[in-house]
Parts: C-alpha cells; structure tokens; sequence
C-alpha cells in the first residue's frame, strides 16, 4: 500500500528559529496537506495543496508541493512558543495516507 | 467555516458493553465521513469510510462487525464499539470531507477518548 516517510520524527529548537519538514512518498499523490495536532486533540489543517510545484503560505507557515508528486515539504519561520505539537502530512485525494509525525519542541 | 464536533470527548465503559460516539459536520454536509484511531505517539490509522446513506467501507483487518458505522445523514455518522474489550482503548477521531471545486479536504472532530476497563 501506499506509504509516506515523515523527517525528522522529532525537532527540539529555540524559540525565533526556522524549522522545516518534509514528506516523501513511493505514490504520486493528487493532493497534500499538512495538520497540526495538539495533544487530546484532532488535528487541525494548516495547508492544501493541489498542484504539482504548488507553493502556499499560510502566515509563518508555507509548504510546497514537490515537482514529481512524491513529496511535500513544510517550513515553519521564526518560531513560537504555541507551534509546539505534532505536525502530520496527508497525502491522497477524497482518502487520505497519513505520515508518522514530526514531533515539534519550541524552547522560549 | 469547516467545523465538526465530536460527542462524547471522553468515555469510559466496562468490558462487554457497547460505546456509541457520534461526530457531526456543523456548517458543512459531508457526503463522506472518515473514522480514525490514534494510539499514543502513533498517526492516525484510517479504520472506515463512511459514506451517506449506504454501507461503510472498512481497512483491512477492522472488524466491521466489531466497529458499526451509521451515516444516516449529510451530517451525521455514528460508531458503535460493541462488546468494548481493553485492547479498544483508544483515541477515536472522525473527519468530515468538504469538497468544492475538485479539491478535498478533510476537517477533523477534536476527538472521544474511550478507556475500557
């Protein structure tokens, strides 16, 4: 079945810096999307992307839809106390595969 | 906009019985409804979908006699954990997909945590 590969698993930074994820497939996906998920929580989506080079931001967030397909990656700049959480890619169309997370520490 | 809701947050129930969970599209209809379940610093694992007014379609090796799913309207799907055991404690997530122009996207409930003792 189809599988996402989701790094780093963990980031443990200091508060203004920059942090980037991606996410790669063995799949071509239609659609990408990333979430955020606070614990006890349901995850809350953050950005869509639709098309192939697709490049979004969404505040200090921007992600981008790789070339081939395959693969998504999320930037974070100038980090935040409350950015803390887990963060999950999606790929898929109407049914969505889910990657294993990267678990994001923000140190004030 | 997006919004879905999920009752009861939280649950516990005794071996045996039987837990429904409801989850609802607010200010959507979702034709299509999904149901997760996480455990602990795990992803979430896609157990059904569910779509209006016919048969729930299940993953691999989820039981659907064990897992009832209902979508008996645009905005409503219900699961029903029968027979609870132990090994069914878990964080249960639904989602609701919203689809305009081509695109989906699926908006999540907040989540039912069920602890079976």
């Amino acid at each position: 079945g189809q599988q996402l590969n989701q790094s780093p698993q963990s980031m443990f930074i200091q508060e203004g810096e920059d942090v980037s994820m991606n996410c790669t497939s063995s799949s071509i996906f239609n659609t990408w999307l990333w979430y955020k998920q606070d614990p006890g929580e349901g995850p809350v989506l953050l950005i869509a992307l639709y098309k192939a080079g697709e490049l979004t931001s969404n505040g200090r967030l921007t992600a981008q839809f790789g070339i081939t397909r395959k693969d998504s990656f999320l930037n974070i700049s100038a980090s935040i106390p409350s950015d803390v959480g887990i963060y999950f890619c999606a790929g898929g169309g109407s049914r969505l595969t889910f990657g294993e997370g990267t678990q994001l520490t923000v140190n004030p | 906009g997006a919004v879905v809701s999920q009752h009861p947050s939280w649950v516990i129930c005794k071996s045996g019985t039987s837990v429904k969970i409801e989850c609802r599209s607010l200010d959507f209809q979702a034709t299509t409804m999904f149901w997760y379940r996480q455990f602990p610093k795990q992803s979430l694992m896609l157990m059904a979908t569910s779509n209006e007014g016919s048969k729930a379609t299940y993953e691999q090796g989820v039981e659907k006699d064990k897992f009832l799913i209902n979508h008996a309207s645009l905005t409503l799907s219900t699961l029903t954990v029968t027979s609870a055991h132990p090994e069914d404690s878990s964080f249960y997530i639904c989602s609701a997909s919203h689809a305009a122009g081509g695109k989906h996207e699926q908006y999540f409930g907040p989540g039912t945590r069920l602890t079976v003792t």
